[in-house]
């Protein structure tokens, strides 16, 4: 089974500019979370996706941050303008609510994003 | 309501040591509790995980003991390896209103050989 995949890895942007990141579930996962990570704390829920439908975007920051769910499947995360606070690693995870244990997340390797 | 609190933020232990990580939580809908390994450059995998109704749960080298009159639950790591070093974060899932899931800070263990 392949694991959730992201891209890029490595983003290195200036503060203002706009980037997106990419992220491609397991398949059949319904549920797809965002995360923030910044160095030395744990992730951070961004957003949580059930198919394509917004679960959870309570702590997104919504004049900057934007994310979407592709037909139930894939899933971007945008941000413009970039601060440098903006600086963290973003993971992608998800889960099958459908199994006996639906809160096991699986996540992906992380993009790590430096603003300048 | 919704925060986890971890300690410590560090930990060195020599090989077969048994390093402790506790955390605490103060919502009591939580009912789902996993720990979670995260090696550097890489996206935190789960460990082992409990939920409220036992005290106890081990799997091989990994226990988590667990008080739930105290809000409070523990990661054991017995025989500790050197390829144990890692960064290990607690993690309260559950709640009213659809699930969430709050992480801790994160403890990053260091297993001398």
């Amino acid at each position: 089974e392949a694991g959730v995949a992201q891209s890029p890895r490595y983003k290195i942007i200036e503060k203002r500019q706009s980037v997106a990141f990419w992220c491609n579930p397991i398949s059949g996962h319904a549920t797809l979370y965002w995360y923030q990570q910044i160095l030395g704390q744990g992730p951070k829920l961004l957003i949580q996706f059930q198919n394509n439908g917004v679960v959870d975007d309570s702590q997104l920051p919504k004049d900057r941050f934007s994310a979407e769910r592709l037909k139930g499947v894939d899933s971007t995360l945008k941000i413009q303008p970039a601060k440098l606070e903006d600086s963290a690693v973003y993971l992608c995870a998800s889960s099958d609510p459908g199994q006996g244990n639906s809160y096991e997340q699986y996540f992906g390797p992380g993009t790590r994003l430096t603003v300048t | 309501q919704q925060q986890v609190k971890q300690s410590p933020q560090s930990l060195i232990v020599q090989k077969g040591g048994i390093p402790i990580i506790n955390c605490a939580y103060e919502n009591t809908a939580f009912d789902y509790f996993p720990w979670y390994q995260q090696f550097p450059g890489k996206g935190p995998a789960l460990l082992i995980a409990i939920r409220p109704d036992v005290s106890e749960k081990k799997e091989g080298r990994f226990t988590i003991s667990f008080n739930k009159s105290a809000k409070q639950f523990s990661l054991h790591i017995m025989d500790s390896q050197p390829g144990d070093s890692a960064t290990y974060f607690c993690a309260a899932s559950g709640g009213t209103g659809g699930f969430k899931t709050i992480f801790g800070a994160g403890t990053r263990l260091f297993v001398k050989a």
